[in-house]
């Protein structure tokens, strides 16, 4: 099946920095998902993205999928950004998670 | 229009009672998906169903767990009986289309004591 690997899983930062997740993926893919579960537990669709860039607000995501990778862009962090990062993917299988990245942001 | 609805947020049970977990898609939603996250590990697809059809239940982890979806509306799954291993999140999903975007609830907490 497809194998999905995020980098990196873990991720401190300070308050007002920029950050770039990765996901990395083994095969072609129909569909592809960022997520942020906060510390609730909540699980919070940020994008739909299987190709190009999308942005919304400090967030963006670039999925290359003939390269089979995406990058998740936060900008600005906030302590409200702390969380883990999920990237899904999708080809004939159901929705496949990676590992997630946990990110810190400290005040 | 209304999200994913999970019920309860949190179980608490002890080993070998039993616990039912329900989803309520949303409405026109065909495709509806079970996932869990156990003691922060991946979160990992249990099964799919098609309005009431199991689709795939290739994630199901043993014959403890039973998921149904009479009418093709909202889905139980049930843990009988519970093992301390199940303790985790149980996350529920559904999408209009395969492939389309997959809508998540909040999640069920149960933890098995």
């Amino acid at each position: 099946g497809i194998q999905v690997e995020q980098s990196p899983p873990d991720l401190i930062l300070q308050e007002g920095a920029n950050s770039t997740l990765r996901c990395n993926f083994s095969d072609s893919v129909n569909n592809l998902q960022w997520f942020h579960q906060n510390p609730w537990g909540q699980l919070i669709n940020l994008f739909y993205i299987p190709s190009g860039t999308k942005q919304n607000g400090r967030l963006s995501a670039t999925t290359v999928a003939t390269e089979r990778y995406s990058l998740l862009y936060i900008s600005s962090s906030q302590t409200t950004d702390s969380g883990v990062y999920f990237c899904a993917v999708t080809g004939n299988t159901p929705l496949v998670f990676g590992k997630g990245t946990r990110l810190s942001v400290i005040a | 229009e209304a999200g994913v609805t999970q019920f309860p947020s949190h179980s608490v049970i002890e080993k070998g009672q039993t616990v039912t977990l329900r989803c309520d898609p949303i409405s026109g939603h065909d495709n509806l998906y079970w996932y869990r996250r156990v003691m922060g590990k991946e979160i990992k697809f249990l099964l799919h169903f098609v309005k009431e059809s199991k689709q795939d239940e290739s994630g199901m982890p043993n014959n403890r767990f039973l998921a149904e979806r009479t009418g093709g509306t909202y889905s139980t799954l049930k843990v009988q009986p519970a093992e301390l291993e199940d303790s985790g999140v149980y996350f529920c999903a559904s999408s209009r289309d395969r492939g389309a975007t997959l809508h998540f609830g909040n999640g069920t907490r149960l933890t098995v004591t």
